[in-house]
C-alpha cells in the first residue's frame, strides 16, 4: 500500500530564513505528488503538484518542491519564510486504486520574528 | 477560495441530536469526498462519490450517513454521535475518475465544519 511520511512534526524557523519540509513516499511506479497547506481553522489549500516532467515544481506563495526518485522524496522549499507562512503542511500521494489521496501526518511550521 | 463551500462552519450538538453538514462545489467536478480531521491524527478519508455513486466507504460507523443528490452537492447526516466524533469535517471535490484515472486527481477542499459533540 502507498504511504507518505513526514518525519518532522514541528519545525520552527526565523522569519526570512530558508525552509525545507521533508516528505518521503512509498510507491513503486511514478507517483503523483501534492503539497497542501492548512491555516488554523481553515481547509487545505493546494500549494503545488507533480505529475511528470521537470522534477522541480513551482507553486503558489513562493514555494517549490523537488521530486527525487532515487530518494523517494518530494521536499518542499521556500527561500525566505514570512510570518504568514505559519501553518500546517501536508504531503500527499495519489492512490493507484481510484481517485484517493494518501496524506502524511503533517508538519506544523512556526515562524519566529 | 469559494470553489468549495461548507455549512455550517461550526456546529455543537448533543449525542441524541440529528444534524446535517452540507458541501457544495462550484467547480464543475464529478467527484466529492468527506474527510475527518481530529487533533493529532492524520487526515481520515471517510467517503468518496464519483458521479453521484458512492465508490468508497472507509469503514465509517453508520451514525454517519452521506448523501450525494447530484455532482455539486454532498451531505453528511449525523445522528447519535459520540464525543470522540468531535473534529473538523472537510469536504473536497475533484474532476472524477473518468477524467483522471489512477491517482492523478487534484482535490480542492472546503473550509470545513468544526463539530463539537457534547
Amino acid at each position: 500500500a502507498q504511504s507518505v511520511t513526514q518525519p518532522d512534526i514541528h519545525i520552527t524557523v526565523s522569519e526570512g530564513a530558508s525552509l525545507e519540509l521533508r516528505c518521503n513516499y512509498s510507491y513503486g511506479a511514478t507517483p503523483y505528488l501534492f503539497w497542501y497547506v492548512q491555516s488554523p481553522g481553515q481547509g487545505l489549500q493546494l500549494l503545488l503538484k507533480y505529475f511528470s516532467g521537470d522534477t522541480l515544481v513551482q507553486g503558489i506563495k513562493g514555494f517549490e518542491a523537488e521530486f527525487k526518485r532515487s530518494q523517494s522524496s518530494f521536499n518542499l522549499r521556500k527561500p525566505s519564510v514570512h510570518w504568514s507562512d505559519a501553518a500546517e503542511y501536508f504531503c500527499a500521494v495519489g492512490a493507484v486504486d481510484g481517485n484517493k489521496l494518501v496524506f502524511g501526518a503533517g508538519t506544523i511550521l512556526r515562524v519566529k520574528s | 477560495e469559494t470553489g468549495v463551500t461548507q455549512t455550517p462552519r461550526h456546529l455543537v450538538m448533543g449525542m441524541t441530536n440529528k444534524k446535517s453538514l452540507k458541501c457544495e462545489q462550484h467547480l464543475g467536478h464529478n467527484a466529492m469526498y468527506w474527510y475527518k480531521q481530529s487533533a493529532k491524527k492524520p487526515l481520515e478519508l471517510m467517503f468518496v462519490y464519483n458521479f453521484k455513486e458512492q465508490t468508497e466507504n472507509n469503514s465509517v460507523p453508520s451514525r454517519f450517513s452521506p448523501e450525494c443528490p447530484n455532482s455539486s452537492h454532498l451531505f453528511l447526516h449525523l445522528h447519535t454521535l459520540q464525543p470522540e466524533d468531535s473534529a473538523l469535517y472537510l469536504c473536497a471535490s475533484s474532476q472524477g475518475l473518468a477524467a483522471n484515472p489512477g491517482g492523478r486527481e487534484t482535490q480542492y477542499f472546503g473550509p470545513g465544519t468544526r463539530l463539537l459533540v457534547l
